[in-house]
């Protein structure tokens, strides 16, 4: 499985938007990108996935680069309750989580 | 449509007694998942049920947890005996058959073995 590497944490300012970024540079042809994250006392929600083109859905965008090597989740105006853990996930098959960048939004 | 359900919410137990967790998922759901999430990390997969079956169960500690997915809805996970290091969020999720990068995961149970 391709392993990924993101900040441990990271500030965003209120009504700013938050771009999360995230290493995956041993990335297989088939492997997909995905993001969920976790909120204080809750479990993981999912947010966003992508294979090779950028996607956007009502929650975030998702930028991958041609290479495929990275990518950045978009949060185009974040708001205190998108304060939480963001964990970027690459697999063919299983979900499995790393540690994760913990988002704190400042007011 | 109401989500995953899991109970109780929190239970402690001292250790070499045993506990069990319950888990109902998404009506139509047909994967169930068991993860367990230790303070500071992600969740990580215990075990995997399609429908009655189980597709993963590598990370399991089958020496003390099981679980099972009677009529391929509700879940019970056991552990007996606990150990200090089970010390724990047990998280529940479920996905739809051809959706399964898309998990709905539930409040989680917090145990604490004393």
């Amino acid at each position: 499985d391709a392993k990924t590497t993101q900040p441990p944490s990271m500030d965003c300012a209120e009504g700013r938007a938050a771009n999360l970024p995230c290493n995956h540079s041993t990335i297989s042809g088939n492997e997909y990108v995905y993001w969920y994250r976790q909120i204080h006392s809750q479990g993981p929600q999912y947010i966003i996935h992508g294979l090779k083109n950028n996607e956007t859905n009502e929650m975030a965008s998702l930028i991958i680069t041609e290479d495929r090597k990275s990518s950045t989740l978009i949060l185009p105006h974040a708001t205190l309750r998108d304060t939480a853990v963001y964990y970027c996930i690459v697999k063919v098959d299983k979900i499995i989580f790393g540690k994760g960048t913990r988002l704190h939004i400042l007011p | 449509e109401a989500g995953v359900a899991q109970s109780p919410r929190y239970k402690i137990i001292e250790k070499r007694q045993s506990v069990a967790f319950w888990c109902n998922p998404i009506s139509g759901h047909a994967t169930l998942y068991w993860y367990q999430q230790i303070l500071g990390q992600g969740p990580k997969l215990l075990i995997q049920f399609q429908n009655n079956g189980v597709v993963d169960d590598s990370q399991l500690p089958k020496d003390r947890f099981s679980a099972e997915r009677l009529k391929g809805v509700d879940s019970t996970l056991k552990i007996q005996p606990a150990k200090l290091e089970d010390s724990a969020v047990y998280l529940c999720a479920s996905s739809q058959e051809t959706v399964s990068y898309e998990q709905y995961f539930g409040p989680g149970t917090r145990l604490t073995v004393t």
